[in-house]
């Protein structure tokens, strides 16, 4: 089944303690990305990858890392992390946004991280 | 920079009626529009995608127009059901590597 997971699903942390959430897809995709979604404010944008070792800042980036070593998987990793990234975080992965911008993206289920 | 407005933020409606939800966005340079269905404890969904060159798409009881001038797209769901309960958000495509979303509509239906 074609999909986007991502783990752990729900974690609770407190500040300061590194963490990483995981995200694999397995439909071969070039393009993956990182959103946080709160309340009112929608899903924004963190970080996003056009293809392995290639990785650029979202509209969010600040207090949070990512790494592209494969094509399947693209961790987000956030160093020191505060309780303003408490927030649900969304993987999503496409085929290739470059290609005429056909292409939808699938999201993974999401983790929803609390910062203590 | 792109911002995406979703009107109502909320709607409740009875089973069997047919709706209308709204989405609005402030620079109509995007190259396509997204509405996708988001379900609590899961992800997003795509249920259409329009080309900012088309005017609308459909998918079984599904409608989406696209008004790019105007900076408006909606989405119409014939026969509403119970099962089509979620939040409905809306996304535009303002360059090769991201999506601007709207903060959504949360749809209930009632039997």
């Amino acid at each position: 089944e074609a999909q986007v997971t991502q783990n752990p699903r729900y974690l609770i942390t407190v500040t300061g303690k590194k963490l990483t959430v995981t995200c694999s897809q397995n439909m071969n995709h070039e393009y993956m990305s990182w959103y946080r979604q709160d309340p009112g404010l929608g899903l924004r944008q963190i970080y996003y990858s056009m293809n392995v070792e290639v990785t650029d800042k979202g509209d969010v980036p600040e207090g949070y890392k990512v790494s592209r070593k494969e094509k399947r998987n693209f961790p987000l990793i956030l160093e020191s992390p505060s309780p303003n990234q408490t927030s649900l975080y969304f993987c999503a992965s496409s085929l290739d946004i470059l290609a005429g911008a056909t292409d939808t993206q699938y999201f993974g289920p999401g983790t929803r991280l609390t910062v203590l | 920079k792109q911002e995406v407005t979703q009107i109502p933020a909320a709607l409740s409606v009875p089973e069997g009626e047919n709706l209308v939800l709204n989405c609005s966005f402030t620079d109509s340079a995007i190259y396509n529009l997204q509405w996708f269905r988001q379900d609590p404890g899961k992800g997003l969904t795509s249920l259409l995608l329009i080309q900012s060159s088309q005017r609308e798409q459909t998918s079984g009881r599904l409608n989406a127009s696209l008004d790019k001038s105007s900076g408006r797209s909606t989405l119409y769901i014939a026969a509403s059901q119970p099962g089509d309960s979620a939040t409905y958000l809306c996304a535009v495509s303002a360059g090769a590597n991201n999506l601007f979303f709207g903060t959504g509509t949360r749809l209930t239906v009632i039997p």
